[in-house]
């Protein structure tokens, strides 16, 4: 089955400074990425995927980038505020098949 | 739109004993999921309803834990009986299509003591 490594499991930064999350994952066919935000006590929000289709995606500070060869993919949020501080989670799946999670990141932003 | 539901949102019971979790996922979404996280871990996937079939239960632990969607709608997950290591947040999980975006219930938070 899939395998998802994500690194690093905490990161702390300055605000107004950026962070980059990074994942690989083990099975060739997966084919979609997605990124899940999630504070403390709340439930995983979705904040941006990708599909195998497209090399990088941006949504205002945030974007993910795809490295189909390689398998790997990134998270990174320029910019960073107090209100990005939360765990995130890279997540891959191929066609109908389980997500599979990392372990998180802890992402403390400093004021 | 509604979100995903579940209840109860806390749950402690002594390790031996019985519970049951519910979820309701939001309409019209054919795909429900059962995640399992423990603290300080990403989720991990229980199993996988398509309507009221199940596609995937590959890391179930079938001999204590079971769960059904009869209808195709709401889901029950049921840990029979519990383990201290069960101890955990149990997240409820609907999309439309596979592959499409995930939305997760509140989760119930179980403590076995």
């Amino acid at each position: 089955g899939e395998n998802v490594e994500q690194h690093p499991s905490t990161l702390s930064v300055q605000e107004g400074d950026s962070a980059v999350i990074k994942c690989t994952y083990s099975d060739s066919a997966s084919n979609y990425f997605p990124w899940y935000k999630q504070e403390l006590g709340k439930r995983p929000q979705l904040i941006i995927d990708i599909r195998s289709n497209v090399g990088e995606k941006k949504d205002q500070r945030i974007a993910v980038t795809l490295n189909k060869t390689a398998k790997h993919f990134s998270l990174h949020i320029t910019e960073t505020q107090p209100e990005d501080s939360a765990v995130y989670f890279c997540a891959a799946a191929n066609s109908g098949s389980r997500l599979t999670f990392g372990e998180g990141t802890q992402l403390t932003v400093n004021p | 739109e509604a979100g995903v539901a579940q209840s109860p949102r806390y749950k402690i019971i002594e390790k031996r004993q019985s519970v049951a979790f519910w979820c309701n996922p939001i309409s019209g979404h054919a795909t429900l999921y059962w995640y399992q996280q423990i603290l300080g871990q990403g989720p991990k996937l229980l199993i996988q309803f398509q309507n009221n079939g199940v596609v995937d239960d590959s890391q179930l632990p079938k001999d204590r834990f079971s769960a059904e969607r009869l209808k195709g709608v709401d889901s029950t997950l049921k840990i029979q009986p519990a383990k201290l290591e069960d101890s955990a947040v149990y997240l409820c999980a609907s999309t439309a299509r596979a592959n499409e975006k995930l939305f997760f219930g509140s989760g119930t938070q179980l403590s076995v003591l």
